[in-house]
């Protein structure tokens, strides 16, 4: 079936890049997306890429697929304190489109 | 502004007790799901609906039951509170194979 596989922690400094790494095994899957889920809130959309792209770029935000590897990427510039949370990669079913997401990445942002 | 809301945000409730989480979104989405997460972030969609009158059990067993009368509503039923209900219990509706959106979340602590 399918399958989702996130790295759980990643810490940084504050003002360095984080890059949350995603591995995915549905080739079929036509978005792939970004949420990020902050303390005791829900998921929020942040961003996601069609699978004919290679690279999305949104502000501060970057995702990158590699569709050969099914591997997806988000990099974050000047990571801030306030973008610690967990951040959550999800692919679509084959049956009904629905996500499948993987386990989460929790960001840590030092000071 | 949420177009989709989740009743209540907060619930601690004894054993054996019946409870309904509330969720209704306003975007018209034919499809909503309910997920449970546990302290450890993973995600497990319990109760899927394609539309009116269709749900459907997801992918982790659960004991709670749901239904879909109008294309807003989306309630999850537990009939006997346990301890191991205890989580948090998120919404989310879509349309076609765009992403989700979703609620704040329902925390649950049964004692």
């Amino acid at each position: 079936g399918e399958d989702v596989e996130q790295s759980l922690f990643l810490s940084v400094r504050e003002g360095d890049s984080s890059v949350i790494n995603c591995t995915y095994t549905d080739s079929s899957s036509t978005y792939l997306y970004w949420y990020k889920q902050e303390p005791g809130a829900g998921l929020q959309l942040l961003t996601y890429i069609f699978s004919n792209m290679d690279m999305k770029q949104d502000q501060r935000l970057t995702v990158l697929l590699n569709k050969k590897d099914k591997h997806l990427s988000l990099r974050i510039a000047d990571t801030q304190t306030g973008d610690s949370a967990i951040y959550f990669c999800a692919e679509t079913d084959n049956q009904g489109g629905k996500l499948i997401f993987g386990q989460g990445t929790e960001l840590s942002v030092k000071p | 502004e949420a177009d989709i809301y989740q009743t209540p945000r907060y619930l601690v409730i004894g054993t054996g007790k019946k409870i309904t989480l509330e969720c209704s979104q306003t975007m018209g989405h034919d499809k909503m799901y309910w997920y449970q997460q546990d302290p450890g972030m993973e995600l497990h969609l319990i109760h899927y609906s394609y539309g009116v009158n269709s749900t459907e059990k997801g992918d982790l067993s659960s004991e709670s039951t749901v239904s879909r009368i109008r294309t807003e509503h989306f309630p999850l039923t537990l009939e006997s509170a346990r301890p191991s209900h205890t989580s948090q219990y998120l919404c989310a509706s879509s349309k076609r194979n765009y992403g989700y959106t979703f609620g704040s979340g329902t925390r649950l602590t049964v004692v």
